[in-house]
């Protein structure tokens, strides 16, 4: 039983228009929400995170949009550049306790 | 110098064989952890350490067996190898307890198992 769902498998974009890729988590314990950046061959990196008191945290072209009645968030980057391209995993944490994480969602930003 | 390194990168074994995976991270997290990502991408919590005990192991065959000579190092040995356990294996690290954390993540040991 997966706590984390990504439901879009991919997601292609427009340089210099916005992607927005989608997270849900099923339980209201988890109070770290965090994104993370994966490129082929290569382990996942920290991207950008948002603790449960927030809604909003902004970290350049990054946004995290937390909505806990909702148990969503999800990522925003705009401008996308091609650089952005990877897969991106949503993950959740009570704590610092444990990580859950998603599927992931391919991203591929087209010149 | 790597903040999370884990070893070897790539792994191809026949069936029925042992083999270790190496971690080690620099970062001085009390916490480790072994991921495994199969063929649909999912990224699945294995095992966690911390301060060299294990913490979380998630219904995982008793097959793999993790080890942690201190807490900078947790390494993940597999006995009789099957097709399925063909994957990659990440090793993370973090610290438990600590409002805010992330997890560091190593570059991945892809197992083929044949």
């Amino acid at each position: 039983d997966q706590q984390v769902k990504q439901n879009s498998p991919s997601l292609s974009v427009q340089e210099g228009r916005i992607s927005i890729l989608n997270c849900d988590y099923t339980n209201s314990m988890f109070d770290y929400f965090l994104w993370y950046k994966k490129y082929p061959a290569e382990g996942p990196t920290f991207l950008i995170s948002i603790s449960s008191i927030k809604d909003k945290n902004e970290d350049g072209r990054f946004t995290v949009f937390l909505n806990k009645s909702a148990k969503h968030l999800s990522l925003h980057i705009v401008p996308s550049q091609p650089g952005d391209s990877a897969v991106y995993f949503c993950a959740v944490s009570s704590t610092g306790n444990q990580f859950y994480f998603g599927t992931g969602t391919s991203l591929t930003v087209i010149p | 110098d790597t903040a999370v390194s884990q070893t070897p990168k790539y792994l191809v074994t026949q069936m029925g064989n042992d083999k270790s995976i190496k971690c080690e991270q620099n970062l001085g997290h009390d916490t480790m952890y072994w991921y495994k990502q199969d063929s649909k991408k999912f990224l699945k919590i294995m095992f966690s350490y911390n301060n060299k005990e294990l913490i979380i192991n998630e219904t995982v065959p008793n097959r793999f067996s993790p080890k942690s000579p201190d807490k900078a190092h947790l390494n993940l040995h597999i006995n009789s190898l099957e097709l399925g356990d063909s994957a990659v294996y990440f090793c993370a690290s973090s610290f438990r307890g600590t409002f805010n954390t992330e997890a560091f993540f190593g570059q991945g040991t892809r197992l083929t198992v044949v």
